[in-house]
């Protein structure tokens, strides 16, 4: 099975800094990654798709980017809503697996 | 709009069966196949499983063979996933989400389940 390694688990910024999450690929998925937002109140809304596809609606201070197996998750200038938690998933396996990552907890330092 | 509405929570006892829903509306339901996901509390997302709606066809996390039957009514555009034999490591939230060009796309807002006697 593909595992997807998140880092990192948690991440304290300051509103307007720019931001960094990856998550690292065991095996090839061909750019088939999407990101994940999770809001405290468990509502999750999909940010990107395609490794790097911003989905209809979300600002474009979000952005997704790929290197070899590593797949990256960018925010250009925190905002306040952005504090949350993120996850990348997988979706090359489909229609027989789908893997998330650990998970990033992006918290106000 | 897409919407896909789960209720909020249910308490169920330890070795009995629960039957979560999610109503579909917005967009042809038998256009797009269906998943199940499940979170701990403070952990992170598993894949349980997926179906589609025109035929029932599934496909599960061979992790949850046994503990997840995934199913449809088509003429209330309901999906549902019945979760058998309860226990304590089952207590977590269970979201759907719909399936777009092989990718989770929208999501539902979570049916939390507290296995408790």
């Amino acid at each position: 099975d593909i595992q997807m390694t998140q880092s990192p688990s948690s991440l304290s910024a300051s509103l307007g800094e720019r931001v960094s999450l990856t998550c690292r690929a065991s095996q090839e998925i061909s750019g088939y990654l999407s990101w994940l937002q999770q809001k405290p109140d468990g509502t999750i809304k999909r940010l990107i798709y395609a490794a790097s596809t911003l989905d209809s609606g979300v600002p474009k201070r979000f952005s997704g980017s790929r290197s070899g197996s590593d797949y990256s998750l960018t925010i250009s200038s925190l905002e306040s809503e952005d504090f949350a938690d993120y996850y990348c998933l997988q979706y090359a396996s489909y229609p027989y697996m789908y893997t998330f990552g650990g998970g990033t907890k992006l918290e106000i330092k | 709009q897409v919407q896909l509405q789960q209720p909020g929570a249910e308490l169920v006892r330890p070795g009995a069966s629960v039957k979560l829903s999610c109503k579909a509306s917005g967009y042809t339901f038998t256009s797009y196949w269906m998943n199940w996901v499940k979170q701990r509390p403070g952990q992170g997302l598993e894949w349980i499983g997926m179906i589609d709606p025109s035929d029932s066809e599934t496909h599960y996390n061979q992790m949850f063979k046994d503990k997840a039957t995934l199913t449809v009514d088509k003429s209330s555009s309901t999906a549902y996933m019945q979760l058998s034999s309860l226990t304590s490591e089952d207590s977590a939230v269970y979201y759907c989400a719909r399936t777009l060009s092989n990718a989770m796309d929208y999501w539902g807002q979570g049916t939390s389940v507290t296995v408790s006697s």
